[in-house]
């Protein structure tokens, strides 16, 4: 059970460049969720995810697109990378039903854009 | 004004010692998590509170909804306790899917 996997680990981008942040889990989650952490700020919700098919925008969506073709996978895509997207990237999965479920946290992939 | 504000922002200890970290909050809530990120690390459920008091091993976490506080207790505390605490709080209402909001996290430092 790997719990939450994120990859890259370590990326960095020229401003314009697109990638794909990738997360997985395998606890048949149906909640899962993309946050961005920087300095001095607490971790912001880019998207979310109630399920396979569903997506939401959080709190600071703009410049990244997400998709939910799978329960296990939920990618997260910068289409035109800016240096303000440098950032260290959480993605967390939860189970669906109580609001007070734990939320697990992948390892994070740390973005610089140049 | 940040809906979840945590204090200390930085706490140096010596081993040993009994720590306190706070954080309120200004919005009615559901649950209250205490959160720990490791440095170059990834990020770990401690707690999650809806009221009263929680304990597991050396950390003890007491939540007071009347007064929107929440307090994290460490006690003897050891140089592997060093990290960032990040409170985070899901507000009352709305769907079960649990959107946090987040505290700017409390960096503790416990030298040996």
């Amino acid at each position: 059970n790997a719990g939450v996997t994120q990859t890259p680990k370590f990326q960095v981008l020229k401003t314009g460049q697109s990638m794909t942040l990738q997360c997985a889990q395998d606890m048949n989650h149906e909640y899962m969720s993309w946050y961005r952490q920087d300095p001095g700020m607490g971790l912001r919700l880019i998207h979310y995810s109630v399920g396979a098919g569903i997506t939401d925008q959080g709190e600071v969506p703009n410049g990244y697109n997400v998709s939910r073709s799978t329960t296990e996978d939920f990618p997260l895509r910068l289409l035109s990378a800016a240096p303000s997207q440098t950032s260290v990237y959480f993605c967390a999965s939860q189970a669906e039903g109580a609001s007070y479920n734990e939320q697990f946290f992948g390892p994070g992939t740390r973005l610089t854009v140049l | 004004k940040n809906e979840v504000e945590q204090s200390p922002q930085n706490l140096t200890a010596q081993e040993g010692e009994f720590i306190t970290i706070n954080c309120s909050y200004s919005v009615g809530i559901s649950a209250l998590h205490w959160l720990q990120q490791h440095p170059g690390g990834g990020i770990v459920s401690l707690f999650m509170l809806s009221s009263g008091k929680k304990k597991h091993g050396r950390l003890i976490a007491t939540i007071n909804i009347q007064e929107k506080h929440s307090s994290l207790h460490i006690t003897a505390s050891h140089p592997r306790d060093s990290a960032v605490y990040i409170c985070a709080v899901k507000v009352a209402g709305g769907t079960s899917y649990g959107k946090l909001t987040f505290g700017q996290g409390t960096i503790l430092t416990v030298h040996p």
